[in-house]
């Protein structure tokens, strides 16, 4: 059964702490992405990456940060010094960049 | 700064009506485009994408493209109740933007029985 896991569905952070975010795919897609959505916006980019070891900042990068040691697996940690980040997650894969995207089911993070 | 443009609704239709759902692009050198639906809290889910101008159909669903308009649309024939969703426009950036895909703000559709 192929698709995108993102884990947890929601998370809840104090203020301070850095908290780790979970993307993995099985569809042998080597381009990963990282969306952050917030009420009534569109998708801003916070990271991509194209290939395994290989990661670009996007329009929104401050305050997180990312690792592509696998194929399968992109995770976000979202640092400290990110001041707003309230917000639904998405992750999402291509099989190469430019092609469709596909996205995981999010995940929901609160600030306490 | 590379935009995607959308109406953001809500749009409503009754059942059974064709819904028109429009987006305008700033980058004439965009290759790719795609519609994507999401249902209120929910992640976004690829319906159809479109290379070439002209019509592209899929079921109930029509994609038109106008690369010299820098106008891409989607058509939902026969709109069902289940259609009521936010419809987000996306394109794909071109020149250095790496292939990244750049989304409109989303329309949000609601069909009524």
């Amino acid at each position: 059964d192929g698709g995108i896991t993102q884990s947890p569905k929601y998370l809840f952070r104090k203020e301070g702490q850095n908290v780790t975010l979970s993307c993995e795919q099985n569809l042998n897609h080597d381009a990963m992405y990282w969306y952050r959505q917030d009420p009534g916006q569109g998708l801003r980019l916070i990271y991509y990456s194209q290939i395994v070891n290989d990661f670009q900042k996007g329009d929104i990068a401050e305050g997180y940060s990312v690792s592509r040691e696998k194929k399968e697996s992109f995770p976000l940690t979202v640092t400290s010094a990110q001041k707003n980040p309230t917000a639904f997650y998405l992750c999402a894969s291509s099989i190469r960049a430019a092609n469709e995207q596909f996205f995981g089911p999010g995940t929901r993070l609160t600030v306490l | 700064q590379k935009e995607v443009e959308q109406n953001s609704g809500p749009l409503s239709v009754p059942e059974g009506a064709i819904a028109s759902l429009n987006c305008t692009y700033s980058d004439r050198g965009s290759q790719s485009f795609f519609w994507y639906r999401q249902y209120s809290g929910k992640s976004p889910e690829l319906i159809m994408f479109i290379y070439s101008n002209g019509d592209k159909e899929d079921g109930r669903f029509t994609a038109q493209l106008n690369k010299a308009s820098q106008y891409v649309s989607l058509l939902i024939r026969d709109s069902q109740p289940s259609d009521s969703a936010t419809y987000l426009c996306a394109v794909n950036g071109g020149g250095g933007s790496q292939g990244n895909l750049i989304f409109g703000k989303g329309t949000k559709l609601s069909v009524k029985p």
